[in-house]
């Protein structure tokens, strides 16, 4: 059963430095997105991603954040400057894509990140 | 700003028993609405996704209901067993944002 991976599992980093997770959705999914989990909190949205931009965000992800598909499979969030804050699991997710995105999202295993 | 809440927040039932988990939701322009269980230290695992339009969705052992105009949806799980053991999430589609509710944490018990 095709599903979404998400590399590395775990990262730690030093405050102020970037970090690149990456995703790689399922192969015919239109439609990617990153979550992240505070520890003990909800799953907050932070970016939709479709035909190539941006389609929606949320108040958290300001001008520290960004997304790209570099080539057909992978998909990325940078965090350019890490705060301690950032500290969380990060989720991507991809969907198929019908008209208005109405389908179900499938999620990855997430990445833990710890900024020290 | 659409709120998402989940009630209650654990439960703990034996084994067998049919239950019925909470999710409540503030604006009701809302494009769906889906089921997610998650496991401890893990990713999400969609159970069910409702669209604006529908009532109910159903799937094994679950069945959803959504009620726009109250805010409201339930995940019924029917004979419960051990391995459902996870917190339940439900998430709103609010025109192209997503909120998620704190969750369920369902502990079946042998």
């Amino acid at each position: 059963e095709p599903e979404v991976t998400q590399t590395p599992s775990h990262q730690v980093t030093q405050m102020g430095q970037e970090v690149i997770l990456r995703c790689v959705p399922i192969s015919n999914h239109l439609y990617f997105y990153w979550y992240r989990q505070i520890l003990g909190q909800k799953v907050e949205f932070l970016v939709s991603f479709y035909n190539n931009e941006i389609s929606e965000k949320s108040e958290i992800f300001d001008d520290q954040f960004s997304v790209e598909r570099p080539d057909g499979s992978n998909f990325t969030l940078k965090i350019r400057s890490t705060k301690l804050e950032d500290s969380a699991m990060y989720f991507c997710a991809s969907s198929g894509g019908l008209a208005g995105g109405q389908e179900t999202q499938y999620f990855g295993p997430g990445t833990r990140l710890l900024v020290l | 700003k659409q709120e998402v809440t989940q009630i209650p927040a654990a439960l703990s039932v034996p084994e067998g028993e049919n239950l019925v988990l909470n999710c409540s939701f503030t604006d009701s322009a809302i494009y769906n609405l889906q089921w997610f269980r998650q496991d401890p230290g893990k990713g999400l695992t969609s159970l069910l996704l409702i669209q604006s339009s529908q009532r109910e969705q159903t799937s094994g052992r679950l069945n959803a209901s959504l009620d726009k105009s109250s805010g409201r949806s339930t995940l019924y799980i029917a004979a419960s067993q051990p391995g459902d053991s996870a917190t339940y999430l439900c998430a709103v589609k609010d025109f192209n944002k997503f909120y998620f509710g704190s969750g369920t944490k369902l502990n079946v018990k042998p």
